[in-house]
């Protein structure tokens, strides 16, 4: 497919399991970026990487969290110990270059952690 | 501190009238502005942006939005309404001066046009 996807569409995790979330950008898009949208909220932004080095990781909730993209391509959004308040969607999305062009978003990932 | 509100959590407008759906920004430097739209169950989708130039920015499915410096405003704006852009609109901003990468998005407004 030609747009970006991400793996899987729903989780449930129990609390204190470790859970690993996929993004397939674009083909060709330097930039990746990951969202956490809760219900009724906009997207808060978690991390970014331009190609595989992570230039922006300020918006990650804790060092539970862990995102990674080793050849700069598919990313993988890692949270260890999920807790309740880790329930979100996760939404991922990439761009041909930087921050002045449009972002290409994927369905998300919804997960629940009970 | 960049930041961008929308006043408005929801907004009802008939079929075929006009529609707005405000948004204020606050950055420190030149400001890249967007608006994406999300349907149920589904990413968000591009609309529009403002990087430079015109302030009058047209884009997908009718809409446009008013780029206005004094006021720090970009509301988005379509002439005639369809019940099909009933949906969660966002409006979002990022610059670079800060050093950092972020995109900032509003909290949303729920658009619900009325047959």
């Amino acid at each position: 497919g030609a747009g970006v996807s991400q793996s899987p569409r729903y989780k449930v995790a129990k609390r204190g399991q470790d859970v690993a979330l996929r993004c397939d950008p674009i083909s060709g898009h330097v930039s990746l970026f990951w969202y956490q949208q809760a219900l009724g909220q906009g997207p808060e932004f978690l991390t970014y990487f331009q190609n595989e080095a992570q230039l922006d990781k300020s918006g990650l909730p804790s060092d539970r969290f862990f995102a990674e993209r080793p050849e700069g391509s598919v990313s993988t959004l890692k949270i260890q110990r999920t807790q309740q308040e880790d329930s979100a969607v996760y939404l991922c999305a990439s761009t041909p270059g930087g921050l002045r062009e449009t972002q290409y978003f994927g369905p998300g990932t919804r997960l629940l952690v009970l | 501190a960049q930041s961008v509100a929308q006043p408005e959590d929801q907004v009802n407008v008939a079929e075929g009238n006009p529609l707005t759906v405000k948004c204020t920004y606050s950055v420190s430097g030149n400001p890249y502005l967007f608006w994406y739209v999300q349907y149920p169950n589904r990413g968000l989708q591009f609309l529009l942006k403002y990087i430079t130039g015109d302030n009058l920015v047209k884009g997908s499915y009718g809409f446009e939005a008013e780029f206005n410096k004094s006021q720090t405003s970009f509301h988005l704006k379509k002439p005639s309404a369809l019940v099909s852009d009933s949906a969660l609109y966002f409006c979002a901003v990022s610059e670079t001066t800060s050093g950092t990468y972020k995109y900032i998005f509003g909290t949303g407004t729920r658009l619900k046009v009325l047959a």
